[in-house]
């Protein structure tokens, strides 16, 4: 069974950092494209950033381009989201979500505030 | 990286048909045919109910059907029940990695 859980969000004031942590399991991890998509509260998903099986591909929206980093540990089955110079419009609900051209797994989200 | 365009809501009676349009450019929904719809409960993660326009996942009831004509795509869901009284996102592939997603809309079962 395919299983993906994040972990590392909370409560940030405007400026701060946090590293979002996703453990999947139940499939060759490394075969799999992997991405962010968030929700704040009350709006609809947006696609955050994606990465590569290999992880030698990374790419983001417009949005958050230069203040976060994807990255993903393949000898531990493990997608990361590295976001830096948080801002308020960055709360949100965060989604780790396998595969390239669409999402057929999604994670249980962890919630992400920035406020002050 | 602008969002698809979809309707704010639907609604329709148990036992009839809706269809949620779902219209973006020939650099997404146009260009590919890699169009995929979900389906959100409150407080619930989103499900995946169509994907590379018009294939069901094991599991997702046949009145689920989606379509595409150049740019804009459809979600129609047949036999209305009130279990699929929830919000819907469509949402395409847009090159490189990068997916783009629709506003969502809202499902009302009268």
């Amino acid at each position: 069974e395919v299983q993906l859980l994040e972990s590392g969000g909370g409560l940030v004031q405007p400026g701060g950092s946090l590293r979002l942590s996703c453990g999947a399991s139940g499939f060759t991890f490394s075969d799999f494209a992997m991405s962010w998509v968030r929700q704040a509260p009350g709006k609809g998903l947006e696609w955050v950033s994606g990465i590569s099986g290999s992880g030698t591909g990374t790419y983001y929206a417009d949005s958050v381009k230069g203040r976060f980093t994807i990255s993903r540990d393949n000898s531990k089955n493990t997608l990361f989201l590295q976001m830096n110079s948080l801002r308020g419009e960055d709360t949100a609900i965060y989604y780790c979500a396998r595969d390239k051209t669409k999402v057929d797994y999604w994670g249980q989200g962890t919630l992400v505030t920035v406020s002050s | 990286q602008s969002a698809l365009t979809q309707p704010h809501s639907v609604s329709g009676s148990p036992g009839q048909s809706v269809t949620i349009s779902c219209t973006g450019t020939s650099s997404d929904v146009g260009g590919y045919n890699y169009v995929s719809w979900y389906q959100q409960h409150p407080g619930k993660a989103p499900k995946l109910m169509i994907y590379d326009v018009t294939k069901r996942p094991s599991g997702v009831p046949d009145r689920f059907s989606g379509s595409k004509s150049g740019n804009t795509a459809s979600l129609t869901i047949s036999g209305l029940q009130a279990e699929d009284e929830a919000d819907y996102y469509c949402c395409s592939y847009a090159g490189s990695y990068t997916l783009v997603f629709g506003g969502g809309t809202k499902v009302t079962v009268l």
